[in-house]
């Protein structure tokens, strides 16, 4: 069975600063489709990033990069420029792309950001 | 991008009534949702898989006489709690497989507290 590990329960970064969010995931399968999804205070869950697992080149968006490493079953974001809005519980989740396309989430890393 | 609309945000109910939670996937057609309960301060945990037209698949431990899913269209699935007792207060979330069947898309989800 797929797991997924966020070892960070709790981070904190200044204002403007970069900070590295750690998900490691176990699989036996190639194909398979990552994410992170950010859920603010609302709760509401919103996609931040995607990566397919077939992809060498990491995934982009605006201040928001990952670092897929598949050989070492890792995949962290990187959060640049970081604004006061960027505070929330993170969570990693992994997708099979086959199957019953269910998501397995991370336990979530709760992120600070300090004025 | 695609929306899910939740229903209702909050509910309050007495111990041994029943509610319903609505879950609308607004501007696509969903054959996939999901379902999940989230404790206070932890990850998801996904309840079950709803496809549209036939039965859901639930997860391991989850009593489905309990926790009724219905996807009777591709746009609408629906979570109903019956009799229930304090212990199922908690925050329900639904997704939605999006168009390509790749991103799920969140409702907003709905807190229910059972008195």
């Amino acid at each position: 069975a797929q797991t997924v590990t966020q070892s960070q329960p709790e981070m904190s970064v200044q204002e403007a600063e970069t900070v590295t969010l750690s998900c490691t995931y176990d699989t036996s399968e190639s194909d398979y489709y990552l994410f992170w999804y950010k859920q603010p205070p609302s709760r509401q869950m919103i996609l931040v990033i995607r990566q397919e697992a077939y992809k060498q080149q990491n995934a982009t968006e605006n201040r928001f990069s990952v670092n897929f490493q598949k050989a070492a079953k890792s995949f962290s974001l990187k959060i640049s420029d970081s604004q006061l809005g960027d505070a929330a519980m993170y969570f990693c989740a992994y997708r099979s792309a086959r199957g019953t396309y269910k998501y397995i989430f991370g336990t979530g890393t709760r992120l600070k950001v300090l004025a | 991008g695609a929306v899910v609309s939740q229903h209702p945000s909050w509910v309050i109910c007495k111990s041994g009534t029943s509610v319903k939670i609505e879950c609308r996937s607004l501007d696509f057609q969903a054959t996939t949702m999901f379902w999940y309960r989230q404790f206070p301060k932890q990850s998801l945990m996904l309840m079950a898989t709803s496809n549209e037209g036939s039965k859901a698949t639930y997860e391991q431990g989850v009593e489905k006489d309990k926790f009724l899913i219905n996807h009777a269209s591709l746009t609408l699935s629906t979570l109903t709690v019956t009799s229930a007792h304090p212990e199922d207060s908690s925050f329900y979330i639904c997704s939605a497989l999006g168009p390509g069947g790749v991103i799920a898309f969140f409702g907003q989800g709905t807190r229910l507290t059972v008195v």
